[in-house]
């Protein structure tokens, strides 16, 4: 079965340091989506792809960035990590336009 | 910025009764979708009606959507234990796919 995989499930960090969160989708979808989740906020969107060497600026997408070099495949990078950035990163994927998205299990980060 | 507003916040009920959830909307959308999140685990997709569609129903499942009013409402008939969970909206805003989703109902189920 087709599916979205993230990694790691859990990380804990430091402010000021990289970190990179995986996320792996089987299903062939051209448009993924990072979101991250906090309490009273809901989902918001971090960045997002529609193919390809394609990406794009979500709502809150300062101090976040993400490459696309194949369609399995769309990390998300933190490149100093600060406390503001502790939440749930949750990565999801759709076929396109009303399409629903597949979302994984997500990753829980704290940076300290 | 929030497109969707849920209503209630959190809701309460008994295994067997129904449980209606509310989601209104600012903009025009191409379609709402509704999900929904088990405790510490990825958001599942439940359903999607189009903006030239007024009712859908799935299972149990029951969404409408009044696109003068701009809002939803999600009916859970015969409620479960198994549906305690947290249900979100969201809304497509005719980009592409791009949903923007509200914060959600955190319904409890009691057996």
């Amino acid at each position: 079965d087709a599916e979205i995989t993230q990694s790691p499930r859990h990380k804990i960090t430091e402010t000021g340091r990289q970190v990179t969160l995986a996320c792996h989708q089987t299903w062939n979808h051209n448009n993924m989506f990072w979101y991250r989740q906090d309490l009273g906020h809901g989902l918001r969107l971090i960045h997002y792809s529609y193919g390809v060497q394609d990406t794009n600026k979500g709502e809150v997408s300062d101090g976040y960035s993400v490459s696309r070099s194949n369609t399995e495949d769309l990390p998300l990078t933190l490149e100093s990590a600060a406390s503001s950035q502790t939440s749930v990163y949750f990565c999801a994927s759709s076929a396109g336009v009303n399409q629903p998205q597949h979302f994984g299990d997500g990753t829980r980060l704290s940076i300290l | 910025s929030q497109q969707g507003e849920e209503d209630p916040q959190a809701l309460s009920i008994q295994e067997g009764e129904n449980a209606t959830m509310n989601c209104s909307y600012k903009t025009s959308i191409n379609n709402l979708q509704w999900y929904r999140q088990n405790s510490g685990r990825g958001l599942v997709h439940l359903i999607l009606i189009r903006s030239n569609e007024r009712e859908k129903h799935s299972g149990r499942l029951r969404v409408t959507l009044d696109t003068s009013k701009k809002s939803s409402s999600l009916l859970i008939t015969a409620s479960r234990a198994a549906d305690t969970a947290s249900y979100f909206c969201a809304t497509d805003d005719n980009q592409g796919g791009k949903l923007i989703f509200g914060q959600g109902t955190e319904l409890s189920v009691k057996p």
